[in-house]
């Protein structure tokens, strides 16, 4: 089955830019998306389509996709970022939605 | 706005079932695809089953296959997941997410009900 790796955890300064990447066998091939977790709430969807963010997501969200690596880059990184977040592939059908294990953003 | 309200969640005993459910409201819940995605106590996320807008296609992941079913009554608005069989490894936070348009990510996700499988 398709996996997604991420590294479990990144540390940041507030103000510095956060890089969260994620791995998966030629998944520039495929759309990737992102999901902030903050502690005790649901998931948001933060970028979609590798690089699109929703509707009243800040712009400090981008991301990328290519090759191997899909990565979520946080510009002027703040306190409220502080998160866990994942990425997510979509393959061939719904059910084949997969998620990374998820990184852990600490912004200190 | 869109509103996804999960209930059905709470203890059950490992062999057990359950039913949760998942009230939609804020948008035309008969023309989107929905997904049950499921997260253990302090782990990560699992889409555990997946239905079309009609009802008449469905997913599930292998872990849950043959145990748990999906389905919806877009007359009431409401996705269902039966879960059957349960075991001590499907003690998680079952939520219910809504399928974008194009089916490449989950736009909106509900708050979450806590199932937990123990005796």
């Amino acid at each position: 089955s398709y996996e997604l790796t991420q590294p479990p955890s990144v540390s940041v300064s507030p103000g510095q830019t956060a890089t969260i990447t994620c791995s998966g066998d030629k998944l520039g091939d495929k759309y990737a998306s992102w999901y902030q977790q903050r502690p005790g709430q649901s998931p948001v969807l933060v970028i979609y389509e590798d690089y699109k963010r929703p509707s009243g997501i800040p712009e400090r969200f981008s991301g990328s996709n290519s090759g191997n690596t899909a990565t979520l880059i946080i510009s002027g990184t703040q306190t409220m970022d502080e998160a866990d977040y994942y990425c997510q592939a979509w393959d061939s059908r719904p059910a084949d939605v997969v998620f990374g294990g998820g990184t852990t953003l600490t912004v200190l | 706005e869109v509103q996804l309200l999960e209930s059905g969640g709470g203890l059950v005993q490992p062999g057990g079932s359950l039913r949760l459910s998942c009230a939609a409201s804020g948008f035309t819940f008969s023309t989107y695809a929905m997904s049950w995605v499921r997260q253990p106590p302090g782990k990560g996320l699992e889409c555990v089953a997946d239905i079309s807008a009609s009802g008449g296609t469905t997913y599930y992941a292998d872990s849950v296959k043959g145990r748990f079913t999906i389905f919806r009554d877009n007359s009431k608005n409401t996705l269902y997941l039966q879960l059957n069989s349960l075991r001590a490894e499907d003690t998680a936070l079952y939520y219910c997410a809504r399928d974008s348009p194009d089916g490449y990510h989950k736009d909106y996700w509900g708050q979450g009900t806590l199932v937990t499988v123990s005796s």
